[in-house]
């Protein structure tokens, strides 16, 4: 068990529809990051949430949002959904205390599995 | 061409044999090397982390990073079947923006008891 927490475990909605993710990280760490992973794209990166503040973003489509909250869990949003929505996401959490050179280690959550019919 | 290049196997080898695992990468700005464990379904857990070059070895386990020819490996000594896994290599830059991380497709590793 990493210590990150995701619910739900599996989502089933149909297209147009908007469903919220949720993560809350491991005791301590302030760093948040989102991942996506489909069988044809593998594991990529969508964003990153430092002590609510977004600090990167990646291959996020703009139908996709997140924010981090003051106790440090954070939320994915997804809207508008399209059949190729369907894949499993992760958040991973890490200390990250702020400094310009980082030697932290990501931990992962179980993941919620994402089904748009 | 993708930043991180890994061979997606699939990989069966008997039980006790010596498993390796390769990676390649094309950014130079990539600083940390991981290898991460996947069984079916579930998260991604963290075995090996090393920055820059060099080996570092846990166990069974063995890393190497190699930036002059931007290629990683993971040796796996006398492999079990719980080991049978997804494998996935990660690297990540140092500052700011550069956290994230970039993973490879995986390989798929089977040991036959």
């Amino acid at each position: 068990d990493s210590g990150v927490t995701q619910t739900p475990k599996h989502l089933i909605t149909a297209t147009g529809q908007r469903v919220t993710l949720r993560c809350s990280p491991r005791s301590g760490d302030l760093s948040v990051y989102w991942y996506q992973q489909s069988l044809d794209q593998g594991l990529q990166f969508l964003i990153h949430y430092y002590n609510g503040e977004e600090r990167a973003k990646g291959n996020i489509l703009e139908r996709f949002s997140a924010q981090q909250f003051p106790d440090l869990h954070s939320e994915l949003n997804l809207s508008s959904l399209e059949l190729g929505d369907s894949a499993l996401y992760f958040c991973a959490s890490s200390v990250e205390l702020g400094l310009a050179v980082s030697t932290d280690t990501q931990y992962f959550g179980p993941g919620t599995r994402l089904t748009v019919l | 061409q993708k930043e991180v290049e890994q061979d997606p196997g699939p990989l069966s080898v008997p039980e006790g044999a010596i498993v390796s695992l390769n990676c390649t990468y094309s950014n130079s700005a990539f600083q940390y090397f991981m290898w991460y464990r996947q069984y079916s379904r579930k998260g991604p857990e963290l075995l090996m982390y090393t920055y820059s070059s060099g080996n570092k070895e846990d166990g069974r386990f063995t890393a190497q990073v190699d930036k002059s020819s931007k290629y990683i490996s993971l040796f796996i000594r006398d492999s079990q079947p719980s080991d049978s896994a997804t494998y996935l290599c990660a690297m990540s830059g140092i500052t700011g923006s550069a956290r994230q991380l970039t993973f490879g497709s995986g390989t798929q590793l089977t040991v036959l008891p």
